[in-house]
């Protein structure tokens, strides 16, 4: 039973560039959400997707924007690229959005803005 | 919006001793749920404990246990019998637990624990 996967592992780009993160949940799952990790920080909550549709956002700017396809697995988009985010970028699956399901983590993206 | 504190940016501990993390919280809701997670260098975040607000007891999960004190809003992990494969970042966690919030989780900023042989 695959957990939840993200690819690709390691992302170097520079300002001004875009970048796409990808995720696949876990096995049963249908919700998605991303998470920002700044290094020596916890995690900070970007959106959450549910049926497609962005359903929950954290205090992220437009230049975030997410996809989430018909067989549960999500895209996070980054425009324009400034070197603050720079980060491990964490997916996490969970079967409904509701408060007492667990959320699955995958091992993350780690993006590099030079 | 809720907030979670982890006062301890890093802690150390013996081999087979027990250590404590603490982690404190703000909130104005009455129910909700608090996690303890496990980031080793591997990166993947794992989960080690959960408590839900309306339960009195507080959680144990083998060689994990916390103290849950809700009008102080203090939520901390202690960890008995030290193992060295328990060095790795620990963060505590916040989700409500009511349904139009959906499951997101507000994290503190972490403790590094260090397990010394």
């Amino acid at each position: 039973d695959a957990g939840v996967t993200q690819s690709p592992t390691h992302l170097i780009k520079t300002r001004g560039q875009q970048v796409t993160l990808r995720c696949s949940p876990k096995s049963g799952h249908d919700t998605v959400s991303w998470y920002q990790q700044a290094l020596g920080q916890g995690p900070q909550f970007i959106f959450q997707y549910y049926e497609e549709e962005e359903r929950q956002r954290g205090n992220f700017p437009d230049r975030f924007s997410g996809h989430q396809f018909p067989n549960y697995s999500s895209e996070l988009n980054v425009n324009a690229l400034l070197l603050g985010d720079s980060a491990l970028y964490l997916c996490a699956s969970s079967r409904g959005r509701t408060p007492n399901q667990p959320q699955h983590f995958g091992d993350g993206t780690r993006l590099s803005i030079l | 919006a809720q907030t979670v504190t982890q006062s301890q940016p890093e802690m150390s501990v013996q081999e087979a001793e027990t250590v404590t993390l603490s982690c404190t919280y703000d909130t104005s809701e009455s129910d909700y749920y608090l996690f303890w997670y496990k980031q080793p260098p591997s990166r993947q975040m794992i989960l080690v404990i959960r408590q839900e607000a309306y339960k009195q007891q507080n959680a144990t999960e083998n060689r994990f246990s916390v103290n849950f004190q809700k009008a102080a809003k203090s939520f901390s992990l202690k960890i008995s019998d030290s193992q060295l494969g328990d060095a790795a970042m620990y963060f505590c966690a916040y989700r409500s637990a009511y349904n139009n919030a959906g499951n997101m989780l507000t994290f503190g900023g972490g403790t590094r624990l260090m397990v010394k042989p």
